[in-house]
C-alpha cells in the first residue's frame, strides 16, 4: 500500500514547466508530503517537502491543496537532466512507502 | 560534505553463496536505513535504525537476511543464502530525527546484486 497515487509517466518539452500530480487523499493532519527523484542507476534524491503551505527550493515547487488530499510538484524549465522518476510520498515520525513513480521524460 | 557511502557497487554472485553491503552514513544522520528495489519499482524498506538499534526490521526476511549498525554509525548488511530471487539494488539511506519528526533521507547509490 504506497498510499499515494501517481500517474505512471508524463512527457514534457524541454524549457516547459512539468507539473506532476500526486493523490494522497488519507493523509493525516500532521503527515508530510515528501518528493524524491531518482536518475537512472543512481539513488533517489530529495527535492522538497511541505505540509500545508506551498513551497519553493531551487530544485522545485510545491503545491498543496487545502484540503491537502493531492498535490503537485512543479519544475518550472524542466531540462533533459530532469528525466527521472518521480516519488510522491507521505508520513511523519515513521517510515515512508514508495510507490512506483512517475517516469518523467523531457524531450529536446 | 561527503553523501551516503555504498560499497560494492556491484556484485554478481551464484545462489546460495553469502554476500554482504556496507554503509556508511552522512556524518551526524542517527537514523539508517537498508531499502531493496525491484526493477521498474520504488524502493521497499527492509530495516531502519535509530542509532544502534533496529527499531523497524518487520520487512526483513529474517531467516536469511541479517544487518548489524555497531557503534551507530556504518551498517552492514548480509543475506546468507542467497537466492535468485534476491537479485535487486541495495539502498541505504540516512536521515537526522529531531523533535520525533524524520528529515529528508539521504540515499547513497546502490548496490545493484545479480544471483546467478
Amino acid at each position: 500500500d504506497a498510499k499515494t497515487t501517481q500517474p505512471t509517466s508524463m512527457d514534457c518539452a524541454e524549457g516547459r514547466a512539468a507539473n506532476l500530480p500526486c493523490n494522497h487523499s488519507t493523509i493525516s493532519g500532521n503527515e508530510y508530503v515528501y518528493w524524491y527523484r531518482q536518475i537512472h542507476s543512481q539513488g533517489p534524491q530529495y527535492i522538497i517537502h511541505g505540509l500545508k503551505n506551498n513551497e519553493t527550493n531551487e530544485m522545485a515547487s510545491l503545491i498543496i491543496t487545502e484540503d491537502r488530499k493531492s498535490s503537485t510538484l512543479i519544475l518550472p524549465h524542466a531540462t533533459l537532466r530532469d528525466t527521472a522518476v518521480y516519488y510522491c510520498t507521505r508520513g511523519y515520525g515513521q517510515n515512508f512507502v514508495f510507490g512506483p513513480g512517475t517516469r518523467l521524460s523531457v524531450l529536446p | 560534505e561527503a553523501g551516503v557511502v555504498q560499497s560494492p557497487r556491484y556484485k554478481i554472485i551464484e545462489k546460495k553463496q553469502p554476500v554482504a553491503f556496507w554503509c556508511n552514513p552522512i556524518s551526524g544522520h542517527n537514523t539508517l536505513y537498508w531499502y531493496r528495489q525491484n526493477l521498474g519499482q520504488g524502493p521497499e524498506l527492509l530495516i531502519r535504525y535509530e542509532n544502534e538499534e533496529a527499531v523497524d526490521d518487520s520487512q526483513l526476511p529474517k531467516d536469511r537476511f541479517s544487518a548489524e549498525r555497531l557503534k551507530g554509525v556504518d551498517s552492514t548488511l548480509k543475506i546468507q543464502p542467497a537466492e535468485l530471487g534476491d537479485s535487486a539494488v541495495y539502498l541505504c539511506a540516512s536521515s537526522l530525527e529531531a523533535h520525533g519528526r524524520r528529515d529528508e533521507q539521504y540515499f547513497g547509490p546502490g548496490t545493484r546484486l545479480t544471483v546467478t
